[in-house]
């Protein structure tokens, strides 16, 4: 079975760090792009970063440019989403997605989120 | 930046009526880049329709998508009960730049 189960979620205070962490089963890792998303508390969808199949590129939506930093280590079958500077807009339901194997940027499959609070 | 607008905020409709649901772009966009994603109540999004009008693998004939430009369009033809869910539009542009729209609700009327 494809799954994919995040972890690492907590209760942080503001400008603290947490680091998120996605393993993935039943599918061939290293093959396929993998993104976070995020849901704040009754909002809307985010993007917040993706990285290729082999590390070698890796984006982030503007929000969180210079204090995220998506990882993964496929030996592992891992990804991770380190985030430091943590600012209460950052709380939210974290998904981690797996990107479709023709079309990156499509996630086709979800895991069931691990939720951040920031707050002091 | 293209801004992705749904409407209406919330269809509420019986089971087995059809539902159409939009999403606007606010420029032109290549509907390659444009997808569908359901949400249901406490769990996670799932891939609906992929370049405009592509169903993803699983999804029942029921949903449809259709569009070019910058109007596009999700048709469930006859809605059943686990179909009541929170329906999302999404567009990627090569910067890259992801953007979901606001959603639109479908609930049981």
């Amino acid at each position: 079975e494809v799954q994919l189960v995040e972890s690492g979620g907590g209760l942080v205070q503001p400008g603290g760090s947490l680091r998120l962490s996605c393993a993935a089963s039943g599918f061939i890792f290293r093959s396929y792009w993998m993104h976070w998303v995020r849901q704040a508390p009754g909002k809307g969808l985010e993007w917040v970063a993706n990285m290729k199949e082999d590390g070698s590129e890796k984006y982030y939506v503007d929000s969180v440019k210079g204090r995220f930093t998506i990882s993964r280590d496929n030996a592992k079958n891992s990804l991770y989403l380190q985030m430091n500077s943590l600012r209460a807009e950052d709380t939210a339901v974290y998904y981690c997605a797996r990107g479709l194997l023709w079309a990156h940027y499509y996630m086709d499959v979800w895991g069931k989120g691990t939720t951040v609070t920031v707050s002091s | 930046e293209i801004v992705l607008t749904q409407s209406p905020g919330t269809l509420s409709l019986s089971p087995g009526e059809r539902a159409t649901l939009s999403c606007r772009a606010s420029q032109s966009i290549n509907s390659n880049y444009l997808a569908w994603y359901q949400q249901k109540p406490g769990q996670a999004p799932g891939l609906l329709i992929y370049g405009a009008s592509s169903r993803a693998t699983g999804i029942p004939d029921r949903f449809s998508g259709s569009g070019s430009g910058t109007d596009f369009t999700l048709t469930i033809s006859r809605l059943e009960p686990e179909d009541f869910a929170v329906y999302y539009c999404h567009h990627y542009d090569t910067s890259p730049r992801f953007t979901f729209g606001p959603g639109t609700k479908v609930d049981i009327k």
